[in-house]
């Protein structure tokens, strides 16, 4: 099975930082890779998928980039609304594995 | 617009057995392999299960698998997890998911509880 491995756990920044999320497999994905945000008690939001295509409807601060193995998100400009846990997928093989996640805290 | 409801949820004992169901409306359902994936209380969130547009290939976590059942019945709109032998590791919020092009989860249910517990 492919682990996907996210970084920072848990990150703090202030309203208009700018933020960077960081995703590696465990072997290549090519470009099979999926941002999701959740906020508390809610389901997931798909962001970014194919790596680096943004979702319909979601603002174009959020952005993702890489490819095989190494990815990031990365939000402009923060917003309260951005504060919320972010989680990453492979869907280059099944188990489509997900990140543990990095719950983006205010500063 | 799109939308999946989940249903089925509950208590159960361990060892025994709970049916989710997750109904679709607003797309053509059986156009889309769907998902389930599951988030244990404050936890993160757990693939579990895919099945193909026409019900003719699944896939599954290997937490879930022999355990577990991913269907569907097209005619009717509707995902199933038929769920066997459960565990207390088993208590989750399970969501249904749509497969997108890419294979990206664009649309979910609101998600269905499931407490395994004696």
């Amino acid at each position: 099975d492919i682990q996907m491995t996210q970084s920072p756990s848990s990150l703090s920044a202030s309203i208009g930082d700018r933020v960077t999320f960081t995703c590696r497999a465990s072997q290549s994905i090519r470009t099979y890779l999926n941002w999701y945000q959740q906020k508390p008690g809610k389901d997931p939001k798909l962001l970014i998928y194919a790596a680096s295509s943004l979702q319909s409807g979601v603002p174009s601060r959020f952005s993702g980039s890489g490819s095989g193995t190494d990815f990031t998100l990365t939000i402009s400009n923060l917003q309260p609304e951005d504060f919320a846990d972010y989680y990453c997928q492979q869907s280059y093989t099944p188990p489509y594995t997900f990140g543990q996640g990095t719950k983006l805290e205010i500063k | 617009q799109v939308q999946l409801v989940e249903s089925g949820g509950g208590v159960a004992q361990p060892g025994r057995s709970l049916r989710l169901s997750c109904v679709a409306s607003d797309f053509s359902f059986g156009r889309h392999p769907m998902h389930w994936v599951r988030q244990a209380p404050g936890k993160g969130l757990e693939w579990v299960a895919v099945i193909s547009y026409d019900g003719s290939d699944n896939y599954y976590a290997d937490s879930v698998k022999g355990r577990f059942t991913i269907s569907r019945d097209n005619s009717k709109n509707t995902l199933f997890l038929q769920m066997n032998s459960l565990t207390t590791d088993d208590t989750a919020v399970y969501y249904c998911a749509r497969e997108e092009g890419e294979r990206q989860l664009d649309y979910w249910g609101q998600g269905s509880l499931v407490t395994v517990s004696s």
